[in-house]
């Protein structure tokens, strides 16, 4: 069955600086990917969506890229913030209405 | 103005039980989900229903069963509920497939069995 690895599980960054999420796949060819931040208590929020023929997405500080040579997914958010400070998901899917998440990393960004 | 509210936000009972959490969603969606969140934050889809269809039915207990009395609703009943059933319970929807519109999640149900 498919695997999907989030490098870890908790990631502190300074306040400015880049921080770089990392989404590792196995086992499976999603046709899309997408990632989510969820805060505590919080349901998941929707923050980017890219398809296999995409090689980057970029919205505001946040930018994404799909490998899929390598199986994996980037995550980047630059000149980082307290208030970005949450667990971001990655959710990988083929088919219609099935998406397969991480478990996730807590990114904190550090005053 | 809520586009996903789940209720109860907190539901707390006994091995045996049988509960229920409700789903609404005022977004338009023609697509709703149960996922289930566990202790370390794995989330994984239980059921999906498109146009009160069910379309997604992964492998959980018979225990667990879905119930849509109309697109902008998906209530799930347990039964004999047990001690592994405690967890974050999330409704989400779509419109159409989630390949083209990203999911809309409420902000969960955490169901403890004591």
């Amino acid at each position: 069955s498919q695997k999907i690895e989030q490098n870890s599980e908790a990631l502190n960054i300074q306040e400015g600086k880049t921080a770089t999420l990392t989404c590792n796949y196995t086992n499976y060819s999603p046709a899309y990917l997408q990632w989510y931040r969820q805060d505590p208590g919080r349901g998941p929020v929707f923050l980017l969506l890219i398809r296999e023929n995409e090689k980057e997405k970029r919205k505001e500080r946040l930018k994404v890229t799909f490998d899929t040579t390598l199986k994996q997914s980037l995550f980047h958010i630059t000149a980082s913030q307290p208030a970005d400070s949450a667990t971001y998901l990655c959710a990988l899917g083929s088919g219609a209405n099935n998406l397969f998440f991480g478990t996730g990393t807590r990114l904190t960004v550090i005053p | 103005d809520t586009a996903v509210s789940q209720t109860p936000k907190y539901l707390v009972t006994q091995m045996g039980n049988d509960k229920s959490i409700k789903c609404e969603q005022n977004l338009g969606h023609d697509t709703m989900y149960w996922y289930k969140q566990d202790s370390k934050k794995f989330l994984k889809i239980m059921f999906s229903y498109n146009n009160k269809e069910l379309i997604i039915n992964e492998t959980v207990p018979n225990r667990f069963s879905p119930k849509s009395p109309d697109k902008a609703h998906l209530n799930l009943h347990i039964n004999s509920l047990e001690l592994g059933d405690s967890a974050v319970y999330f409704c989400a929807s779509s419109q159409g497939q989630v390949r083209n519109s990203p999911l809309h999640f409420g902000n969960g149900t955490r169901l403890t069995v004591t």
